[in-house]
C-alpha cells in the first residue's frame, strides 16, 4: 500500500535553533500534503495545507513565519520550525493525499516526528 | 463546516468482548469517513474508510464500521477485542477537497 515516510522520527534541539522535518510520499505523487500537530492527550490539529509549487495555506493561529512549509516536489514537503522554543515541543504528523488513485482520495499519514526543544 | 464527535474519550472492554467506538459527523456534502488507529508513540494507521457504495466497511485487524446517513454515524466495531487492540482511535471526515477533520479520539483499553 501507499507509504508516507517522515523523518526524523525523534529530534531534540536547543531553544532558539531551527529544525526541519521531511515528509515523503514513497509510491505516489502527492500534490497536496497536510501538516498536523498533536498535543499530549489531544487530537490532531491541522496546521497547514501544503500544495506543490505554491505557498502553503495556514490555519488560523498558526504562525507562518515560525512554521515554514515547503512543497518543492510532488513527493516531498518539509516543515521547518524556526527559532524553536520549549512550547513547540510536540508530535508533528504529515499526511499526503493520494490523488492518483481516483475515487476515495485516501489520505495517508507519516509515522510522525517527536520534537523536544530543550 | 464539517465536524466529528467521538462519544467517550476512554472505552474499556474485556478481552474477547465486543468493541464499539462511536463516531457522529456533521457534513453539508456527502462525506468521506475514516477511522485511524494510533498505537503508543507511533503515527496514524488507516483502519478503514467509507467513500461511496456499500455502507458496511471492513478494515484491517477485524474492524468494521457502518455508515448510517440517517443517524450521521460511522461507529467502529470489532466482535472480539484483543490485547493488541489497545490504542487511540480517531474518526475523521472529509470530502474531495478539504483536509481531514478529526474527532478528539477514543482511547481503547483491553482488560485481560
Amino acid at each position: 500500500g501507499a507509504v508516507v515516510s517522515q523523518h526524523p522520527s525523534r529530534v531534540i534541539c536547543k531553544s532558539g535553533t531551527s529544525v526541519k522535518i521531511e515528509c515523503r510520499s514513497l509510491d505516489f505523487q502527492a500534490t497536496t500534503m497536510f501538516w498536523y500537530r498533536q498535543f499530549p492527550k489531544k487530537s490532531l490539529m491541522l496546521m497547514a495545507t501544503s500544495n506543490e509549487g505554491s505557498k502553503a495555506t495556514y490555519e488560523q493561529g498558526v504562525e507562518k513565519d515560525k512554521f515554514l512549509i515547503n512543497h518543492a516536489s510532488l513527493t516531498l514537503s518539509t516543515l521547518t520550525v524556526t527559532s524553536a522554543h520549549p512550547e513547540d515541543s510536540s508530535f508533528y504528523i504529515c499526511s499526503a493525499r493520494d490523488s492518483d488513485r481516483g475515487l476515495g482520495n485516501t489520505i495517508y499519514f507519516g509515522e510522525g516526528s517527536w520534537l523536544t526543544v530543550v | 463546516a464539517q465536524s466529528v464527535t467521538q462519544l467517550g474519550s476512554h472505552v474499556s472492554v474485556s478481552e474477547g468482548a465486543l468493541v464499539l467506538l462511536r463516531c457522529n459527523y456533521s457534513s453539508s456534502v456527502p462525506p468521506y469517513l475514516f477511522w485511524y488507529v494510533q498505537y503508543p508513540n507511533q503515527g496514524l494507521q488507516l483502519l478503514l474508510k467509507y467513500t461511496t457504495g456499500a455502507t458496511l466497511v471492513k478494515g484491517i485487524n477485524g474492524f468494521e464500521a457502518e455508515f448510517k446517513k440517517s443517524e450521521t454515524s460511522f461507529h467502529l466495531t470489532k466482535p472480539s477485542a484483543h490485547m493488541s487492540d489497545a490504542a487511540e482511535y480517531f474518526c475523521a471526515v472529509s470530502d474531495r477537497v478539504t483536509p481531514l477533520v478529526f474527532g478528539k479520539g477514543t482511547r481503547l483499553s483491553v482488560i485481560a
